[in-house]
């Protein structure tokens, strides 16, 4: 079971790029890495999920470096709602795995 | 399309008591979860149904915690008796499940309970 490691909080300003980097040293063959973004009294949602390589959606970037032991999130121009606690996860395809959430990375976003 | 519902979204019990938390997954996804979340800390698998199957129940505290999804749609996650410890927010979340890949789930609102 692939073990997530990422920073506790970052801070940022409004308008600025953030990069929320994830290792995951041990990720199996089959793993995905995805992430999920959770404010308070709310359910995680998710944001992006990838593979190998670059993933863009309409929210953020996934870069994965070819030995897939760590992943960036990248958001572009943060706002003050992009304030809230996102998690990396990796999990295997199929049902067969556990899903690990971690503790998560808290952003704030500063005005 | 509606999103996972869960109900009650609060709930206060007194310790040794029972108590019963319901969730209605998105219409046509397989695959339910529940999860347990204490604060400052990220959600914790406590069992997954394919269907009205239980295939991941490795971290239900079994002499306490039960489940069931009998029609393979509703679930209903129950906690007898519970202890202080309890006190947590419990999600649900579903996702389409099956095949070769990993689906997104998608997550209720929760419901956090307070053991006194």
């Amino acid at each position: 079971l692939a073990k997530t490691t990422q920073p506790i909080s970052m801070d940022s300003y409004e308008g600025q790029e953030v990069n929320i980097t994830c290792s995951h040293n041990n990720i199996a063959t089959n793993d995905y890495i995805t992430w999920y973004q959770q404010f308070p009294s709310q359910g995680p949602r998710f944001i992006i999920q990838g593979y190998k390589t670059k993933v863009t959606n309409e929210v953020a970037s996934l870069f994965i470096p070819a030995d897939r032991k760590s992943s960036t999130l990248s958001l572009p121009r943060v706002s003050l709602s992009d304030t809230a606690v996102y998690y990396c996860l990796v999990a295997a395809k199929g049902s067969a795995r556990q899903l690990t959430f971690g503790s998560g990375t808290q952003l704030t976003v500063l005005p | 399309e509606a999103g996972v519902v869960q109900s009650p979204r609060y709930k206060i019990i007194e310790k040794k008591q029972p108590v019963a938390f319901w969730c209605n997954p998105i219409s046509g996804h397989n695959t339910l979860y529940w999860y347990l979340q204490n604060l400052g800390q990220g959600p914790e698998l406590l069992i997954r149904y394919e269907n009205e199957e239980a295939v991941d129940d490795s971290q239900l505290p079994k002499d306490r915690f039960s489940a069931e999804r009998l029609k393979g749609v509703d679930s209903t996650l129950k906690i007898q008796p519970a202890e202080l410890g309890d006190s947590a927010v419990y999600l649900c979340a579903s996702s389409r499940g099956g095949g070769s890949s990993y689906n997104e789930q998608f997550f209720g609102p929760g419901t956090r309970l307070t053991v006194l």
